[in-house]
């Protein structure tokens, strides 16, 4: 059974950093892309990141572009998001998503919530 | 980008009724539309993909059509467990784009 488990959330102040991680297992990780996906409170989904297998394409969303990084490492079968300059717009749950070229967002994690205020 | 556009908003069911849900590119996407359930509190769930297609375990009531710019979600007979947010998403250009969603609620 797929489960990907996402943590790392938290409350963080405005300009703030913040590395979200998701543990994968269940599947063979090192084959597939992935995707984070978020959800700011009460609204739509929101595509953030995608990264391939080998971590050779990396894309972002305009939003994020130049402030978040997504990594990944194959090995520890984990997926990461590195956040930096935090606003009050990025306050969201964040879910890490499995991603197949012919199916799409096959699998989700629970999510995690992050929250940046002062 | 590709601008999705889902509607309606909202969508007033009766349990057993059927429910159809639209869902507008901006430009062609060939296949690539995949449908997403989500429940409050709950991660989304991939219902169909390539347009038409229903992802492992999903009822055969939940189908899908469309090709090109337009998209539709059928449920044909609606279940308790039916009501819920829809979400359509492309996945044919970057960044990959998702509709507002439609919430399906008891009539």
């Amino acid at each position: 059974e797929v489960q990907l488990v996402e943590s790392g959330g938290g409350l963080v102040q405005p300009g703030g950093s913040l590395r979200l991680s998701c543990a994968a297992s269940g599947f063979s990780f090192s084959i597939y892309s992935m995707t984070w996906v978020r959800q700011a409170p009460g609204k739509g989904l929101e595509w953030v990141s995608y990264i391939s297998s080998s971590s050779d394409t990396v894309k972002y969303a305009d939003s994020v572009t130049g402030r978040f990084t997504v990594s990944r490492d194959n090995a520890k079968n984990s997926l990461y998001l590195q956040m930096t300059s935090l606003r009050a717009d990025d306050t969201a749950v964040y879910y890490c998503a499995k991603k197949d070229w012919v199916k799409g967002l096959d699998s989700w994690g629970q999510g995690t919530l992050v929250t940046v205020s002062s | 980008e590709v601008v999705m556009t889902q509607s309606p908003a909202t969508l007033s069911v009766s349990p057993g009724e059927r429910a159809t849900l639209s869902c507008r590119a901006s430009q062609s996407l060939s296949s690539n539309l995949a449908w997403y359930q989500q429940k409050p509190g709950q991660a989304p769930r991939l219902l169909i993909y390539g347009a038409s297609t229903r992802a492992t375990g999903i009822p055969a009531r939940f189908s899908g059509t469309g090709s090109g710019t337009e998209f539709t979600l059928t449920i044909s007979s609606l279940q308790s467990e039916d009501f819920a947010v829809y979400y359509c998403q492309q996945y044919n250009n970057w960044p990959e784009t998702f509709g507002q969603g439609t919430k399906v609620e008891i009539k």
